[in-house]
């Protein structure tokens, strides 16, 4: 199986933008799609981004979600920060076996 | 709609094995495509995935706890049990079940309000 890294954490000030990387340790980044989640303290994860970069209804444009090849790692970016996006986001993958693999996650704070 | 909410002890003994249900409305475990996982998170730290279970009844386990883990569902009560035994301390988490497939397949896209376990002597 493999393993998908993030920054323990990112802090950013409100108006900026912002990535969080997910790299993953073997295989290519490619070959199956990454999702983000969004975690509020005390609440439940729910989805920013899916199959790499689409948004789900409801979601702000100011998300947006791509792979890079080269440094086989996805990202979220949000632009626009607001300090309502201060949150814990983890992106979640799988394997050809249909093994889910969640990221440690990374603590946002918009500052 | 959908909706998953998780029931089950609040607080399990060390050795004792835990039984949780995931009950759920708005989307039938027939359908094709349609998969329930379970997936955790010990307090303060990350989510980790614990299984899957598909509506053909195909299963999916963590690697690192398969040995402890099962899955099954009832359809007919639209309900997703999950048993790990031998528990420990370090089990202690909330556990969450969501619905896979309508959005994407391989997003979990509605999840429970999670439950709060315990496990202590």
């Amino acid at each position: 199986n493999f393993m998908l890294t993030q920054p323990h954490s990112v802090s950013e000030s409100p108006g900026k933008t912002v990535t969080i990387s997910c790299t993953r340790s073997s295989g290519s980044i490619a070959s199956n799609y990454v999702q983000w989640y969004q975690q509020r303290p005390g609440s439940a994860p729910t989805t920013v981004i899916y199959e790499d970069n689409q948004r789900p209804s409801g979601v702000p444009d100011r998300f947006s979600g791509s792979i890079d090849s080269s440094s086989n790692s996805a990202s979220l970016t949000i632009s626009g920060l607001k300090t309502e996006d201060e949150a814990d986001y983890y992106c979640q993958s799988y394997d050809s076996s249909n093994q889910v693999v969640f990221g440690g996650g990374t603590k946002l704070t918009v500052l | 709609q959908i909706t998953l909410k998780e029931s089950g002890p609040t607080l399990v003994k060390p050795t004792q094995t835990l039984t949780l249900t995931c009950t759920f409305s708005g989307f039938s475990l027939s359908t094709s495509g349609v998969g329930v996982g379970w997936i955790r998170q010990p307090p303060g730290k990350a989510l980790e995935w614990l299984a899957l279970i598909y509506w053909n009844d195909d299963k999916r386990y963590s690697p690192s706890l398969k040995s402890r883990l099962t899955i099954t569902k009832d359809t007919s009560k639209n309900q997703v049990v999950l048993t790990m035994t031998n528990m420990d301390p370090v089990d202690t988490a909330t556990y969450y079940c969501a619905h896979m497939g309508v959005v994407a397949a391989t997003l979990f896209d509605y999840w429970g309000q999670g439950t709060l376990v315990t496990v202590s002597s």
